[in-house]
């Protein structure tokens, strides 16, 4: 596609219930990322992807997190039993591949737990 | 692994004058470095990038300014515009084949 897509863009889910978000990286890029961006703070590092391996998962917060790929196309990052602390901005970037270190990000799914 | 500091964590300009942002990383094989703008509720953007074999890079009124040495490295925004109000980001990146690692980000406003 044109660029990165994520889905959905916002998300209300009761404490207790898992959630997934989609991305959707762009046409040809073959490494994605997942970051966390609290209300007011910066991005945090989750996790990324070269084509469908991921070589570094050092930055999920728990176990409840979890990422896959399928291919070098859409990923889905898994969120088990949300807490209230996992309300936050989830974004999403593809770049061509691991090397090539021109980001274009989603629009991000905002994600809030009640 | 890679971490980044930013400073200040806001600033407020009035329109014309010109604000810096400064960056430090620790590891010092990162080789890429570059700024995110993201403007509220939207995306973050890259604005400029700088890599490890060359001091300063130019775009127009936005510069950046590496220091390997002391690993740090700066934004610069010259005669600055209302529109730049926005949160900046600094990024880098560690041992090769790795995310960026970001810094917390900068609260720019610049008033008229």
């Amino acid at each position: 596609g044109a660029g990165v897509s994520q889905s959905p863009s916002n998300k209300v889910t009761e404490k207790g219930k898992d959630v997934e978000l989609r991305c959707d990286p762009i046409s040809g890029h073959t490494a994605l990322y997942w970051y966390r961006q609290r209300l007011g703070q910066g991005l945090e590092f989750l996790i990324y992807f070269q084509g469908n391996s991921a070589p570094d998962k050092s930055g999920l917060p728990s176990d409840r997190f979890s990422a896959e790929r399928t291919g070098e196309s859409v990923s889905t990052l898994t969120i088990q039993r949300t807490q209230q602390e996992d309300s936050a901005v989830y974004l999403c970037a593809s770049s061509l591949d691991i090397h090539t270190y021109g980001y274009t990000f989603g629009s991000g799914t905002r994600l809030t737990v009640v | 692994g890679e971490n980044v500091e930013q400073h200040p964590s806001t600033l407020s300009v009035q329109e014309g004058d010109s604000a810096v942002i400064k960056c430090t990383y620790s590891d010092s094989a990162s080789n890429y470095f570059p700024w995110y703008k993201q403007e509220l509720g939207k995306r973050p953007q890259l604005i400029i990038d700088i890599r490890s074999n060359v001091g300063e890079k130019k775009d127009q009124r936005i510069a950046v300014t590496l220091n390997k040495t002391a690993k740090h490295f700066s934004l610069h925004i010259t005669e600055t515009q209302p529109e730049d109000s926005a949160v900046y980001f600094c990024a880098a990146i560690g041992q090769a084949g790795t995310a960026l690692i970001f810094g917390k980000g900068t609260t720019l406003s610049v008033s008229s």
